[in-house]
């Protein structure tokens, strides 16, 4: 079955640092999505990304990357220059062999202040 | 941009009561989702459902637990007979193709008490 271990519950860091999220997961699939969601204190769950298993190039959007290592299963999730407005908590997911859920970690809280 | 909506944003409910939960996926989605987060934990796959049927559902989504796409725009989540442990978030989801190869988009959540 599939799982995604996010190991740090918590991050706090002033504004302008660079903070790093983990994401590791386990799959027997050979060919599967990691996906990257952030849930601001308003609530909503925020689309981020969706990275394929056959593609290893990370990405980089604006002051977010990712870094995806399928040797390591991992897929990290960097914020440069972090800002207040970072402040949420940010869920890795997989989804299920069959494709038919998302199988979430259990988040990382990001505290940013000022 | 397209979302998913779900109302109400909050529903407060005395144990024992039913509960109906709404939502209008993005209107040219073909797959839908119901979660749930309970307070400050992970959130959790409750069920799917194409075609006008559940296609997966998990081991939480018990007999007190029911979906239905009632016209072509609403999604509903019921809740036969609510417990204090059904207090959580509950959050729809849809997709436009291939399941968990499409992104799921979530709505804002409708967050249910149960008193």
């Amino acid at each position: 079955a599939q799982k995604v271990t996010q190991a740090q519950t918590e991050i706090s860091v002033v504004e302008k640092e660079d903070v790093t999220l983990d994401c590791v997961y386990e799959t027997r699939d050979t060919t599967y999505y990691l996906f990257w969601y952030k849930q601001p204190p308003s609530g909503e769950l925020v689309f981020l990304i969706r990275r394929n298993s056959f593609d290893e190039q990370n990405e980089i959007s604006g002051r977010y990357s990712w870094n995806f290592q399928k040797s390591t299963s991992s897929f990290n999730f960097t914020i440069t220059a972090s800002q207040v407005v970072d402040s949420a908590v940010y869920f890795c997911a997989l989804p299920n062999t069959g494709f038919q859920k998302l199988v979430f970690g259990t988040g990382t809280r990001l505290l940013v202040s000022p | 941009e397209p979302e998913v909506t779900q109302t109400p944003s909050h529903q407060v409910t005395q144990m024992g009561q039913e509960v109906i939960l709404r939502c209008v996926p993005i209107s040219n989605h073909l797959y839908f989702y119901w979660y749930r987060q309970i307070l400050g934990q992970k959130v959790e796959f409750l069920v799917s459902f194409y075609n006008n049927e559940i296609s997966e559902k998990s081991e939480i989504f018990d007999d007190q637990f029911s979906v239905e796409r009632p016209d072509g725009s609403n999604f509903t989540l019921k809740i036969r007979s609510t417990k204090l442990e059904d207090s959580a978030m509950y959050f729809c989801a849809s997709s436009g193709s291939d399941r968990g190869l499409d992104i799921q988009y979530f709505g804002a959540g409708t967050r249910l008490s149960v008193l």
